[in-house]
């Protein structure tokens, strides 16, 4: 079973520019998470969506964060523009049925590094 | 007072020796306590998770939960180099949001 994939692994960029990552879950989770992690901390949620829905985007910075995920699989995460705190490891999770809770497991992708300067 | 504390270590240990790694926590709804591990530049991946309080064993791991304490702990037997990484302990309500400490970095000496 292929785990989640994420690209690209590094990113370095100059503030106020922009930035995408993107995630594909393992075939057949129903549910997608965005977290943040920086260097020294666990990892925040950001956005986590169940199919094509939203469940909870309540930690996401909305006035500069985006995240779409399309047909209910592939997802895409903008920062637009970057911040210099926006450098962290920006990690992808899935898993496969959220009716079944926290039993559920997340499994994560590697994660894309992202260094502002 | 956070949610959690967890102490960032590093925690540096021979091989063989019993490792003990704790989380406090305050909020009294949580439910479900999850042990993640953390290899350098990989995700998170899911060790243990156990609901209520009690203990939970996996070969050589134990999770122990005391809810009356709100701590919780993670103990790796006979450890050994290939367990070196961080540790994440992580907390559940019951709903789908997870949080997670800041992680206890861990080396095991050859």
């Amino acid at each position: 079973e292929a785990g989640v994939a994420q690209s690209p692994r590094y990113k370095i960029i100059e503030k106020r520019q922009s930035v995408a990552f993107w995630c594909n879950p393992i075939s057949g989770h129903a549910t997608l998470y965005w977290y943040q992690q920086i260097l020294g901390q666990g990892p925040k949620l950001l956005i986590q969506f169940q199919n094509n829905g939203v469940v909870d985007d309540s930690q996401l910075p909305k006035d500069r964060f985006s995240a779409e995920r399309l047909k209910g699989v592939d997802s895409t995460l903008k920062i637009q523009p970057a911040k210099l705190e926006d450098s962290a490891v920006y990690l992808c999770a899935s898993s496969l049925d959220p009716l079944a809770g926290v039993s559920d497991t997340q499994y994560f992708g590697p994660g894309t590094r992202l260094t502002v300067l | 007072q956070k949610e959690v504390e967890q102490d960032p270590g590093p925690l540096s240990v021979p091989e063989g020796a019993i490792v003990s790694l704790n989380c406090t926590y305050s909020n009294s709804a949580f439910q479900y306590f999850m042990w993640y591990r953390q290899y350098s530049r990989k995700g998170p991946e899911l060790l243990m998770y156990t609901y209520s309080s009690g203990n939970k064993e996996d070969g050589r791991f134990t999770a122990q939960v005391d809810k009356s304490s709100k701590y919780i702990s993670l103990f790796i037997r006979d450890s050994q180099p290939s367990d070196s990484a961080t540790y994440l302990c992580a907390f559940n309500t019951g709903g789908f949001k997870t949080i997670f400490g800041a992680g206890t970095r861990l080396f095991v000496k050859a």
